[in-house]
């Protein structure tokens, strides 16, 4: 069974652009949530969407967004990048609530540097 | 306001030897916790998790004890391997949610 897929796994960009970064989860896993690392803050939650909709969203500025498709595949936009956007960012994905029976897997992450 | 707390950023433990890692938290909304671990470059990795109707969970050579009214868990690993060298996080949720709330790691180093 494949695993979280996460692309690009590296990417450079200049403050002011805009990025997009692509996370397809593990097959028949409906919800996907994304997650910033950075040595300052830790690893925070951005949102998280389940059949298309956003059911959990974090404490970051509107600049962070994201989508969810009709397959689950899911795609998180940063706007006008800025510096401190630098960041390890993850994609994990589930069936649903978590429990005993059900977990939250994590892809490797998409670098990125903004410069 | 940290929610989840990992008071050690380092531990050292020698090849063999007993590895205990702590986690507190404040939010007593928190009723299901996990432990993953953590290469460099790499995504986290599920290892064990635990509800909040139980006080242990065990698998394999990892075992996860949880006090509900010190608000404290923590994550044994014996014997320790130098495989197990990684950084290693706690985390919580409310009711399941996907919604994570991490700690700040623990960077174990396994010592032949």
């Amino acid at each position: 069974k494949a695993g979280v897929t996460q692309t690009p796994r590296y990417l450079i960009k200049t403050r002011g652009q805009q990025v997009t970064l692509s996370c397809s989860p593990i097959s028949g896993h409906r919800s996907v949530s994304w997650y910033q690392q950075t040595p300052g803050q830790g690893l925070q939650f951005l949102f998280e969407y389940f059949s298309e909709t956003q059911r959990n969203k974090g404490n970051f500025p509107g600049r962070f967004s994201g989508r969810q498709f009709s397959n689950s595949r899911s795609e998180m936009n940063v706007s006008t990048l800025e510096l401190g956007d630098s960041a390890l960012y993850l994609c994990a994905s589930s069936s649903d609530l978590i429990s005993s029976g059900n977990t939250i897997y994590f892809g490797e992450g998409s670098w990125l540097t903004v410069v | 306001d940290q929610q989840v707390k990992q008071n050690s950023p380092s531990l050292s433990v020698q090849e063999g030897r007993i590895s205990i890692l702590n986690c507190d938290y404040t939010n007593s909304m928190f009723d299901y916790f996990l432990w993953y671990k953590k290469y460099p470059a790499e995504g986290p990795t599920f290892l064990i998790s635990i509800s909040s109707i139980k006080d242990k969970n065990e698998d394999g050579r990892f075992t996860v004890f949880l006090n509900k009214s010190a608000k404290h868990l923590s994550l044994h690993i014996v014997p320790s391997q130098p495989g197990d060298s990684a950084v290693y996080f706690c985390a919580a949720s409310v009711q399941g949610a996907q919604k994570l709330v991490f700690g700040q790691g623990t960077r174990l180093t396994i010592n032949p």
